[in-house]
């Protein structure tokens, strides 16, 4: 039962050029969304989130946009820096209190020189 | 800047053994979760914990596992007779209030089981 799905494995991108990472959600009931980057041997860490009430928020570098009607947000980082190798992850989760993040599998994000 | 912090990084046991992955998160957040990432699969929430209590599990985290705060810094999880499909990475997060969705992670305990 994949809620939250990543549908790349991977993604290769020229440094200086944009990345675009996707990911579709099935549960309607998601109100936060939030991409986390993890490298090797680390935990994930926070790199951006949207509320199901925005259809964009931006942060420097990165951007995510959400289309709730296709229930699919993006992860839009430019210019891509070889620092940003790296799996994002994409989770959502519902309602307040201690609710958990349900995560996507992950994205394997390349930065080539 | 503050983390949250876990210990050991890697534990190796025999199955059917205990084990105890420790935590502490981040001083002043309220909010507490395990979660655990099988090679090459997602990060799955296993449980959260608030106010001493669990607040929310999820089905993976059955009567084998159980979630402790002792004291006022450290939060752990116990799992009581190791299979060898508990072999994971384990997560420890927190957050700070109920209106921060952040959580934030610490680097993990690669838990082997043999």
């Amino acid at each position: 039962d994949q809620q939250v799905k990543q549908n790349s494995p991977s993604l290769s991108v020229q440094e200086g050029r944009i990345s675009i990472l996707n990911c579709d959600y099935t549960n309607s009931m998601f109100d936060y969304f939030l991409w986390y980057k993890k490298y090797p041997a680390e935990g994930p860490t926070f790199l951006i989130s949207i509320s199901s009430i925005k259809d964009k928020n931006e942060d420097g570098r990165f951007t995510v946009f959400l289309n709730k009607s296709a229930k699919h947000l993006s992860l839009h980082i430019v210019p891509s820096q070889p620092g940003d190798s790296a799996v994002y992850f994409c989770a959502a989760r519902t309602g307040g209190g201690a609710d958990g993040l349900t995560f996507g599998k992950g994205t394997h994000l390349i930065i080539q020189p | 800047e503050p983390e949250v912090t876990q210990t050991p990084s890697h534990q190796v046991t025999q199955m059917g053994q205990e084990v105890i992955l420790r935590c502490v998160p981040i001083s002043n957040h309220l909010y507490f979760y395990w979660y655990r990432q099988i090679l090459g699969q997602k990060v799955e929430f296993l449980v959260s914990f608030y106010n001493n209590e669990i607040s929310e599990k999820s089905e993976i985290f059955d009567d084998q596992f159980s979630v402790e705060r002792p004291d006022g810094s450290n939060f752990t999880l116990k799992i009581r007779s190791t299979k060898l499909e508990d072999s994971a990475m384990y997560f420890c997060a927190s957050r700070p209030t109920v209106t921060n969705e952040k959580l934030f992670f610490g680097s993990g305990t690669q838990l082997s089981v043999l």
